[in-house]
């Protein structure tokens, strides 16, 4: 079936670095979502995206974070600079069709904040 | 707010035994309900979706009843096998007329260990 990338698997960095996260979406999908997982804790949704611009965001989307999609090319999240807190396993999503339509998540990028 | 609670946190059952897996919800509107399956190092996946019409949905052997008078999707299968070792996700989509963009909100997942 539909697959979503993310690219990388793994990161490590410093806290106060930049982290760019990569997703590669569905090929024909219009909506894009970010969600973050806490160890031990539930998915929470972060961000959604469409048509170039942020459609929706939670209070867990601070002003550190930002997302673009540029050219059609991935859709990613930056965060900048990083704290501690932003460790988690990040999943990208997207999906073809307005309410309700079946979301296609990545398998996830863990990013740990030293 | 939204919430979606998932009581139990690891189920194990010995192959050939029912499943069941509980999710419960609460939310401001009548929301969409989905299960998501993710097998280890994968990505989640969709496994079933309720209808507004209120059929069970069934997608490999198991299926959830929507009940809104209980805010139940419980998940159900007659009979476990081994490859439906996973973590399964009850996840809600809250319906609100003046949005067109359906987040979705995760209970906290429910890891099936099946047996031989």
């Amino acid at each position: 079936g539909p697959k979503v990338l993310q690219i990388p698997s793994h990161q490590i960095i410093d806290m106060g670095q930049m982290v760019t996260l990569n997703c590669d979406p569905v090929s024909n999908h219009l909506y894009f979502y970010w969600y973050k997982q806490i160890l031990g804790q539930q998915m929470e949704f972060l961000v959604n995206f469409y048509n170039g611009k942020v459609m929706e965001k939670s209070k867990l989307f601070k002003d550190q974070f930002s997302v673009e999609r540029p050219d059609g090319s991935y859709f990613t999240l930056k965060i900048q600079p990083t704290a501690l807190e932003d460790s988690a396993v990040y999943f990208c999503a997207s999906s073809l069709g307005l309410n309700y339509a079946e979301q296609f998540f990545g398998p996830g990028t863990r990013l740990t904040v030293l | 707010g939204d919430s979606v609670t998932q009581t139990e946190g690891l189920v194990t059952l010995t192959e050939g035994l029912p499943v069941m897996l509980n999710c419960t919800y609460q939310s401001t509107y009548s929301p969409f309900l989905f299960w998501y399956v993710q097998h280890l190092n994968e990505a989640p996946k969709l496994l079933l979706k309720s209808f507004t019409d209120n059929k069970r949905p069934e997608h490999q052997g198991f299926h959830a009843t929507l009940h809104k008078s209980s805010s139940s999707f419980h998940l159900q299968k007659s009979s476990a096998q081994l490859s439906d070792s996973a973590l399964y996700y009850c996840a809600l989509s809250p319906l609100i007329a003046s949005s067109s963009f359906s987040k979705l909100v995760f209970g906290q997942g429910t890891s099936l260990s099946v047996v031989p």
